[in-house]
């Protein structure tokens, strides 16, 4: 079984604040997969990053970065100086390499970026 | 570029009838998924299509079906609407292989009255 727990249903900050997306995930397998979405107002879900178990290596992309760390299971994302159009739903998302193309989504954490 | 079309963006359909929701893609991915995402339950897994006329249930697929005649065509049927199906229909596809990304479409919020 696997599964994915973001706590934060809501945030709400003001432009130019940083802002940290928790995610913790359950699975038995050694060898998975870390996936982040982006779902803007518009609707459609957008790919931010892969992450495989074997990589613990943090990232960062422009103002995005990641946080992997396996001892606690979580794979954090942080949006630094955050702008308006950060405002969305984002999806934490796991696959287990037993679970045949199965993405697990955690149930999004909104965040409202305030002029 | 990742290009997932799906058929509408907006439906409303009258309980009891059948409808047909329609994906596409470009990228000659051999796996298709349908989703259906609610408000705190995240997405969920519906159907999924790794080949073609292949076909595998996913978490909830009770009341759905799917078709996959075509590689780049995938189809959810709802063989008679009921209102506990208004949702937000999402369609992703993939790679044929463990961990690829998969890229989604731009939604369809299906309104059943």
């Amino acid at each position: 079984a696997q599964k994915v727990t973001q706590a934060q249903t809501e945030i709400s900050v003001v432009e130019k604040e940083d802002v940290t997306l928790d995610c913790v995930y359950e699975t038995r397998d050694t060898t998975y997969y870390l996936f982040w979405y982006k779902q803007p107002p518009s609707g459609e879900l957008v790919f931010l990053i892969r992450r495989n178990s074997f990589d613990e290596q943090n990232e960062i992309s422009g103002r995005y970065s990641w946080n992997f760390q396996k001892s606690t299971s979580s794979f954090n994302f942080t949006i630094t100086a955050s702008q308006v159009v950060d405002s969305a739903v984002y999806f934490c998302a796991l696959r287990g390499f037993s679970n045949d193309y199965k993405l697990s989504f955690g149930a999004g954490t909104t965040v409202t970026v305030r002029a | 570029d990742v290009k997932v079309t799906q058929s509408s963006r907006y439906l409303v359909k009258r309980t009891g009838e059948k409808v047909f929701l329609e994906c596409v893609q470009d990228m000659d991915h051999e796996n298709m998924f349908w989703y259906r995402q609610d408000p705190g339950l995240g997405l969920r897994l519906i159907y999924f299509s790794y080949d073609v006329k292949m076909k595998e249930k996913g978490d909830i697929p009770e009341g759905y079906s799917v078709s996959r005649e075509k590689k780049e065509r995938f189809s959810l049927i709802l063989e008679s609407a009921s209102t506990n199906q208004t949702s937000m229909y999402l369609c992703a596809s993939s790679f044929y292989s463990g961990g690829e990304t998969q890229y989604f479409g731009p939604g369809t919020r299906l309104l059943v009255l």
